[in-house]
């Protein structure tokens, strides 16, 4: 079935350094994998995505990387600040393309 | 541009109860899709309103229904409601039926004692 497996599920970080939160796939056919952030109490918001047709997007502190052959994808940030303190979901569309199947969730915990 | 808004921000009810939430769609979205987050999970996929009918639905029993205006705007309605039902209910707006460029409100925690 459809399914979306992210970790690690918490991440300490020292700030300044950099972070890694990795997910796969099941899906063979997805093509559109973005990553939210969610700070507590609030929704969720998209901080970047990729299709499947390229292998990997930066946009500024963060980037995200894609192997379709073994179905991974990552998120880095780097430089990593208190303020980067979050969860962060993974998510690929479902077969039908009308929705978001999500991970689990990484707690990223950035101390100065 | 307006965002997408939730309401109410947050709602007890008792086991059993029927409860209606309700989403007004970002300016210029026709979809809206509504998900279920549980402490400590992911969203999980309710359903979705395409243009005034579902598109499209998750592993949710029948109790949970849903509609959409003409408007776009949209509402979740849980009969019988049950502890576990307790979660945070987030809808998104996007453009079209596909999942690309969600954009979530800020949701409804609803607790179920």
């Amino acid at each position: 079935g459809e399914n979306v497996e992210q970790h690690p599920s918490t991440l300490s970080v020292q700030e300044g350094d950099s972070a890694v939160i990795k997910c796969t796939y099941s899906d063979s056919a997805s093509n559109y994998f973005p990553w939210y952030k969610q700070e507590l109490g609030k929704r969720p918001q998209l901080i970047i995505d990729i299709r499947s047709n390229v292998g990997e997007k930066k946009d500024q502190r963060i980037a995200v990387t894609l192997n379709k052959t073994a179905k991974h994808f990552s998120l880095h940030i780097t430089e990593t600040q208190p303020e980067d303190s979050a969860v962060y979901f993974c998510a690929s569309p479902n077969q039908a393309g009308t929705a978001l199947i999500f991970g689990k969730g990484t707690t990223l915990s950035v101390s100065s | 541009e307006t965002g997408v808004t939730q309401s109410p921000t947050h709602l007890i009810k008792t086991r059993g109860q029927q409860v209606t939430l309700r989403c007004s769609s970002q300016s210029g979205h026709n979809t809206v899709s509504w998900y279920q987050q549980a402490l400590g999970q992911g969203p999980q996929f309710i359903f979705q309103y395409y243009r005034e009918e579902e598109n499209g639905r998750g592993n949710f029993p029948p109790r949970f229904s849903g509609l959409q205006f003409p408007n776009y705007s949209s509402e979740l309605n849980v009969n019988a409601l049950e502890l576990d039902d307790s979660a945070l209910y987030l809808c998104a707006s996007s453009l079209s039926y596909s999942s690309y460029g969600y954009t979530f409100g800020s949701g409804t925690r609803l607790t179920v004692v």
